[in-house]
């Protein structure tokens, strides 16, 4: 079945540490994942997709296919992170529907 | 970017009474509109997916005669949510896919719209 795992609902720490923000799927073929970011009051944006490799607003995330992980990462935290974290899965037959994680909210302390 | 609109943006309503909620894609057009419900504190769970001038695909235990969908255009899909009652009060959230490159696959939230079932 296919599913992502979001293991912490709730992740603190302090401004200028290290943060990573678990995600692991399960899903038989090659999944499309991304981690989208909703702010306080905001709309759900996306932050990054891994097919695109790159760095939003210092994050970074890596498809270890070994693991079926995708952890968000972002080396220095600032308080302006401090929000709700999904992670998603997208499967290649699914008509472009996305498989959600639980969300883990980030708070970064001052 | 593209932007995916909502409305209303909260509605209160009386038990029996049908809601509509509009869904737009204000600057691109959208192949593909998801409808959304988020409980609080909790993830979304998908209710439908909709393409253009076709019948939605309903999630299991999602009730189609209940949550009726239309998508008319490729700017506009509609969320009727009839003969509403309290345990249907909820967020429901909307968002939009566009094939255009670069945005291939991604999907683009409204803002949410707040049902409240008295």
């Amino acid at each position: 079945a296919q599913r992502v795992t979001q293991p912490e609902k709730l992740l603190s720490v302090f401004k200028g540490a290290p943060v990573e923000l678990k995600c692991n799927y399960s899903y038989s073929g090659s999944p499309e994942l991304f981690w989208y970011v909703q702010y306080s009051r905001q709309r759900l944006q996306l932050l990054l997709r891994h097919i695109s490799r790159e760095s939003i607003k210092g994050f970074t995330a890596d498809l270890n296919k070994g693991e079926t992980s995708f952890h968000l990462k972002k080396p220095f935290a600032q308080e302006e992170d401090s929000a709700m974290y999904y992670c998603a899965l997208r499967a290649l037959d699914s008509n472009y529907q996305l498989i959600w994680g639980a969300g883990t909210k980030l708070i970064i302390k001052p | 970017g593209a932007v995916v609109s909502q409305h209303p943006s909260w509605v209160i309503c009386k038990s029996g009474t049908s809601v509509k909620i509009e869904c737009r894609s204000l600057d691109f057009q959208a192949t593909t509109m998801f409808w959304y419900r988020q409980f609080p504190k909790q993830s979304l769970m998908l209710m439908a997916t909709s393409n253009e001038g076709s019948k939605a695909t309903y999630e299991q235990g999602v009730e189609k005669d209940k949550f009726l969908i239309n998508h008319a255009s490729l700017t506009l899909s509609t969320l009727t949510v009839t003969s509403a009652h309290p345990e249907d009060s909820s967020f429901y959230i909307c968002s939009a896919r566009t094939s255009g490159s670069p945005s291939y696959n991604e999907q683009f939230f409204g803002p949410g719209t707040r049902l409240t079932v008295l």
